[in-house]
């Protein structure tokens, strides 16, 4: 089955400056990749994803790239602010209606 | 318009004891998926109901859990002679269906097991 690995676990940055965090999975049949954010006491919520047609896609401040070859995919988040601080998870799936295969998260502080 | 709801949104209970979590999918949502968060697992699948088709139970952990979905709508997970190690957070998503990538989850129910 697919697993999905995520880095780094956790993720410190000033507000302003810029985060990443990567993901790389194992299936090459998985064609979806969200990024969902999770706040404290509160359950995942989608902000961005792409599908393996497309190498890039953005949205405001955040942007993620796909590399189907290597099988890896990135977030990126520009000029964070402090409401950034959560835990992100990215995910994998093999087709649309598949369940998603999760990242082990990646928690982000964003200090003032 | 309203998202997933889950209720309880917390649950304490006693070792041995069966449980039901509820999951009100976002109305015209044709899937449903049920995923379990824990500490030392992560985010996990559990099961998935489409329309009328049979469900994908392939990631329920063991036969004291079971799921079923009535009028293509709410759903129930129930978990018979509850384990500590089944205390988690029980999430549910909805999607709008075949052919549909993103799936939206709810609140997710606190399970604690004494």
């Amino acid at each position: 089955g697919e697993n999905v690995e995520q880095h780094p676990s956790t993720l410190s940055v000033q507000e302003g400056d810029s985060a990443v965090i990567k993901c790389t999975y194992s299936d090459s049949a998985s064609n979806y990749f969200p990024w969902y954010k999770q706040e404290l006491g509160k359950g995942p919520q989608l902000i961005i994803d792409i599908r393996s047609n497309v190498g890039e896609k953005k949205d405001q401040r955040i942007a993620v790239t796909l590399n189907k070859t290597a099988k890896h995919f990135s977030l990126h988040i520009t000029e964070t602010q402090p409401e950034d601080s959560a835990v992100y998870f990215c995910a994998a799936s093999a087709a649309a209606g598949n369940k998603l295969t999760f990242g082990g998260g990646t928690r982000v502080l964003v200090k003032p | 318009g309203a998202g997933v709801s889950q209720s309880p949104s917390n649950k304490v209970t006693e070792k041995g004891k069966d449980v039901e979590l509820r999951c009100d999918p976002i109305s015209g949502h044709t899937a449903l998926y049920w995923y379990r968060q824990s500490l030392g697992q992560g985010l996990e699948f559990l099961i998935y109901f489409q329309g009328n088709s049979a469900p994908d139970k392939s990631g329920l952990p063991s036969d004291r859990f079971s799921a079923e979905r009535t009028g293509g709508s709410v759903s129930t997970l129930t978990i018979q002679r509850t384990q500590q190690e089944d205390s988690a957070v029980y999430l549910c998503a909805s999607s709008l269906g075949v052919g549909s990538y993103e799936q939206y989850f709810g609140p997710g129910t606190r399970l604690t097991v004494t």
